[in-house]
């Protein structure tokens, strides 16, 4: 088991709420990453950072915003949740050094009703 | 835009026998990983090979790589019921930053 947690695995939340996925890891890793993925699809980065105070987006448009105050926690915040955000969000962490896996935390299955 | 392609996009099998997956890609890599994920779980990585390597084996897992072809394959031996799972490529597109880019996937089934 990777050392990398989300919270929480199941949000069901009404519009207009704003909520914040949470993703902790205790492996020291500088490098943390947020992908999104819709059931039977590919994951598409949407936010990473190389290390604290470092944020990016990533390759597919998201209206969520990140922050990496610490190297072990990076959580993603939604404003204000829609149904279009629906989605399962995956938090992934992996060593600064290039040819290394990345570790996956369990994910958060969102539902935005 | 997606990278890895897997294929098939399914694949049914009895338990005992062999599974093969492949992955097609576009740009060049540094490396090409395959994970694995369960139902509505996060993923697990299986293996990483970097370009210079031809082939690379863990337990039941085989993987192939062939940078000429830009190709992949993934071979489960003896397959179990447990290995029932979606299969993942991802690579690196040449970057030396950690982003990964990952295909669809196949989606494995083992019948006991």
């Amino acid at each position: 088991e990777a050392d990398i947690y989300q919270t929480p695995r199941y949000l069901v939340i009404g519009t207009g709420k704003k909520i914040t996925l949470e993703c902790s890891q205790t492996m020291g890793h500088d490098k943390m990453y947020w992908y999104q993925q819709d059931p039977g699809m590919e994951l598409h980065l949407i936010h990473y950072s190389y290390g604290v105070n470092s944020t990016e987006k990533g390759d597919l448009s998201s209206e969520s915003t990140v922050s990496r105050i610490r190297t072990e926690h990076f959580p993603l915040t939604l404003e204000s949740a829609r149904p279009s955000h629906t989605s399962q969000y995956l938090c992934a962490s992996s060593e600064h050094s290039m040819n290394t896996e990345a570790f996956f935390g369990q994910g958060t299955r969102l539902t935005v009703v | 835009s997606q990278q890895g392609e897997e294929d098939p996009q399914a694949l049914s099998i009895q338990e005992g026998e062999n599974a093969t997956m492949n992955c097609s890609y576009k740009t060049s890599i540094n490396n090409l990983q395959w994970y694995r994920q369960n139902s509505g779980r996060g993923l697990v990585h299986l293996i990483l090979i970097r370009s210079n390597e031809r082939e690379k084996h863990s337990g039941r897992l085989r993987v192939t790589l062939d940078t000429s072809k830009k190709s992949s394959s993934l071979l489960i031996t003896a397959s179990r019921a447990a290995d029932t799972a979606s299969y993942f490529c991802a690579t690196d597109r040449g970057s030396t930053l950690g982003r990964l880019y990952f295909g669809r996937g196949t989606q494995l089934t083992v019948w006991p």
